[in-house]
């Protein structure tokens, strides 16, 4: 399975926009960007999702490099709220399973 | 809204004991899942089922099993509780399909002692 790389943790003020980071060099053709976030005590949660083109939802933006080995999910607005664990993961086609690497914390400064 | 719940939110069993984790969806999900979660390990995938009857070790399967008689419910069962299996457990379902999304429950917290 292709991997990903993202960094351990990110600080961020409140109101202000969060890019997090996510890098996946090994990408294959078929594989789809997938991000999950899980905030303290509960289950993850699926935030958005891309496989070339920029996503945009009513939680977040995802912007996809042209050659497709990084990604960036954008909380345009972080509030406290945002405060969790985010993962970015890669779906082959299929039943193939979610694979959790370990995320990035994320911390919302008020 | 698509609810996955587990039975229980706190568990407390004893070493030797048999234990089943229950986890029920609502939207008619074909793939469900069982992970462990544990501080510095992460999300770790121990079975998952495509449908009714059909199941798939995961990465950790040791000393677990699974059952899925109904498409709603998938059970994990600790066959005999040992302390290493004091965690976090979390179930997910979700349609077939590479670009649907997962739905999980809150999670149980299983202590071993």
């Amino acid at each position: 399975d292709a991997k990903t790389t993202q960094p351990n943790s990110m600080e961020s003020n409140e109101e202000e926009p969060v890019h997090l980071p996510c890098n996946h060099s090994t990408i294959s053709g078929t594989d789809y960007i997938h991000w999950y976030r899980q905030l303290p005590s509960q289950g993850p949660e699926y935030v958005i999702h891309g496989l070339t083109s920029n996503v945009n939802n009513r939680m977040a933006s995802l912007a996809i490099a042209e050659d497709r080995k990084s990604s960036t999910l954008i909380l345009h607005r972080a509030t406290l709220r945002d405060a969790a664990v985010y993962y970015c993961i890669l779906r082959r086609s299929g039943n193939t399973p979610l694979v959790f690497g370990k995320g990035t914390r994320l911390s919302v400064i008020a | 809204d698509v609810k996955v719940t587990q039975s229980s939110r706190y568990l407390v069993k004893r070493t030797g004991e048999k234990v089943f984790l229950e986890c029920v969806q609502d939207m008619d999900h074909e793939n469900m899942f069982w992970y462990r979660q544990d501080p510095g390990l992460g999300l770790r995938l121990i079975y998952f089922s495509y449908d009714v009857k059909m199941k798939e070790k995961g990465d950790i399967p040791e000393g677990y099993s699974v059952s899925r008689e109904k498409k709603e419910r998938f059970s994990l069962i600790l066959e005999s509780a040992s302390t290493n299996q004091t965690s976090m457990y979390l179930c997910a379902s979700r349609l077939t399909g590479h670009i649907t999304e997962a739905f999980f429950g809150q999670g149980t917290r299983l202590t071993v002692v």
